[in-house]
């Protein structure tokens, strides 16, 4: 098995430019996590995806943010226009639908906007 | 809602010596309760979790970990740390979605340093 899997692993845009994150979950799990991770905020989950449905985008900071899962193996997070506030780490995780086993991370996005 | 306190932002402890990191959650229910650890430039890796039974639970890399639920605490443990476990570690707390799985909310994180 070969994770979650994100990219870019790293990324610097202008501010204003768009951005895409991209991410492919672990094949057989239903449930997609995006987190994002500061220092001043720490890990804050952003939205999660059920199968490919989004639930719950409460943590979405604003309207420059929108995700989605158009399949089962691919999720996109998109920042349009980006701003320098938006630079951090984002991650992507996956769960399947047994509990006990909870969630993998992919090695996350480094986003710096300048 | 729930939430995770982790009081100690970075710690500090010899190679050998014993380590405990300290975790406190509110949560209305009986809660899931995870460690995370997080190494420079990577994810999460999950060490070990609470669902229910035996307080006492162990986990991958020699940690241990012990619900106690007069305390509302779940403290992770190690007796000999080695450098490698350098890092930081997250605790999080679970709340069960419709759809079987959990949300995590997680702690802002304990940064380990390891002195030779």
């Amino acid at each position: 098995d070969a994770g979650v899997i994100q990219s870019p692993r790293h990324e610097v845009t202008e501010m204003g430019q768009e951005v895409t994150l991209r991410c492919k979950p672990i094949s057989g799990h239903n449930s997609l996590f995006w987190y994002r991770q500061t220092m001043m905020r720490g890990l804050e989950l952003l939205i999660y995806f059920n199968n490919n449905v989004p639930i719950d985008d409460s943590g979405m900071p604003e309207d420059r943010f929108s995700a989605k899962m158009p399949n089962a193996s691919f999720s996109t997070l998109k920042i349009q226009p980006s701003e320098p506030r938006d630079s951090a780490v984002y991650f992507c995780a996956s769960s399947p639908r047994d509990r006990a086993r909870g969630y993998t991370f992919g090695s996350g996005t480094r986003l710096t906007v300048v | 809602a729930q939430s995770v306190t982790q009081p100690d932002i970075h710690i500090t402890v010899s190679e050998g010596a014993s380590l405990e990191l300290r975790c406190n959650y509110s949560y209305g229910a009986t809660p899931y309760l995870f460690w995370y650890v997080q190494s420079p430039g990577q994810g999460l890796q999950l060490l070990l979790k609470y669902f229910s039974g035996d307080t006492l639970v162990q986990g991958i890399k020699g940690f241990e970990a012990e619900f106690k639920r007069s305390q509302s605490s779940f403290n992770l443990r190690k007796p000999s740390v080695h450098w490698s476990d350098a890092a930081e570690y997250f605790c999080a707390v679970g709340h069960r979605t419709n759809f079987g799985n959990e949300k995590l909310t997680f702690g802002t994180g304990t940064r380990l340093t390891i002195i030779p």
